[in-house]
C-alpha cells in the first residue's frame, strides 16, 4: 500500500525558514516524480514544486522560484520541500504526492494527508 | 499554461448527466487529468491522459478531448459525486491546475 506521510508544516513567522518532509512507502520511490501541491483555506489547488524520480530535475511555479527548493533522499524514501522568505499567502495545506510516472506527465494517483503551514506575526 | 474550468459552480439533481470543461491556454496534446475533492479530503484521481479511467472509478465518469479543450462527463450523477473537480495539465512545467468547479445538490 502506498504511503505519503508529510511532517514539518506549523507556524511560522513572515520571512521565516521551514523543511516539510514527506516519507513514502509502498512503491520504488526513486521510479516515480513527486511533487507538492497546496491548497490555501478555502482556495482551489496549487501545484508548487515537482521532482523527476531520479531527482535530476527539479521544477518549481514562478510564485516560489528563488524560494522553495525541493529535493529527494532516495537512501531514505523522503521528498523534502525547503521554504524560505515565507509569507501570508503562502499559508496553506501542502500535499506530497506521487505521479503515475517517472517524469511527473501522468497524473497525481496518490497524495499524503496534507500538513498545514501557517505563516503570521 | 493557464487552465480555465466552466462552469465554476453547478447546480444538478441525483441522476441528471453533467458535462464541465477545461480549456487550456495552449496546446497540452492530452496531457491532462481529472480529480474529485469532498471537503476536508485530499482530492482522488479520476482521469488521466484525457480519457483513461482510474483503477477503481466508477464507469459514470468519462473524460475526452485533446489539444486545449477538455471535458468531464458524469453520465448519471450520484449522491456521492457533489464535491469539487479540478482539471490539471502535465504537457509542461509548471504544471498548473483549473480553478475548479463544484457541483452543488439542487
Amino acid at each position: 500500500e502506498v504511503q505519503l506521510v508529510e511532517s514539518g508544516g506549523g507556524l511560522v513567522q513572515p520571512g521565516g525558514s521551514l523543511r516539510l518532509s514527506c516519507a513514502a512507502s509502498g512503491f520504488t520511490f526513486s521510479n516515480y516524480a513527486m511533487s507538492w501541491v497546496r491548497q490555501a483555506p478555502g482556495e482551489g489547488l496549487e501545484w508548487v514544486s515537482g521532482i523527476h524520480g531520479s531527482g535530476g530535475s527539479t521544477f518549481h511555479a514562478d510564485f516560489v522560484k528563488g524560494r522553495f527548493t525541493v529535493s529527494r533522499d532516495t537512501s531514505k524514501n523522503t521528498l523534502y520541500l525547503q521554504m524560505n522568505s515565507l509569507s501570508a499567502e503562502d499559508t496553506a495545506v501542502y500535499y506530497c504526492v506521487k505521479d503515475l510516472h517517472y517524469s511527473g506527465s501522468g497524473g497525481i494517483d496518490h497524495w499524503g494527508q496534507g500538513t498545514l503551514l501557517t505563516v503570521s506575526s | 499554461i493557464q487552465l480555465t474550468q466552466s462552469p465554476s459552480f453547478l447546480s444538478a439533481s441525483v441522476g441528471d448527466r453533467v458535462t464541465f470543461t477545461c480549456r487550456a491556454s495552449r496546446g497540452i496534446s492530452s496531457y491532462l487529468a481529472w480529480y474529485q475533492q469532498k471537503p476536508g479530503k485530499a482530492p482522488r484521481l479520476l482521469i488521466y491522459a484525457a480519457s483513461t479511467l482510474q483503477s477503481g472509478v466508477p464507469s459514470r465518469f468519462s473524460g475526452g478531448g485533446s489539444g486545449t479543450e477538455f471535458t468531464l462527463t458524469i453520465t448519471s450523477l450520484q449522491p456521492e459525486d457533489f464535491a469539487t473537480y479540478y482539471c490539471q495539465q502535465l504537457n509542461s512545467y509548471p504544471l498548473t491546475f483549473g480553478g475548479g468547479t463544484k457541483v452543488e445538490i439542487k
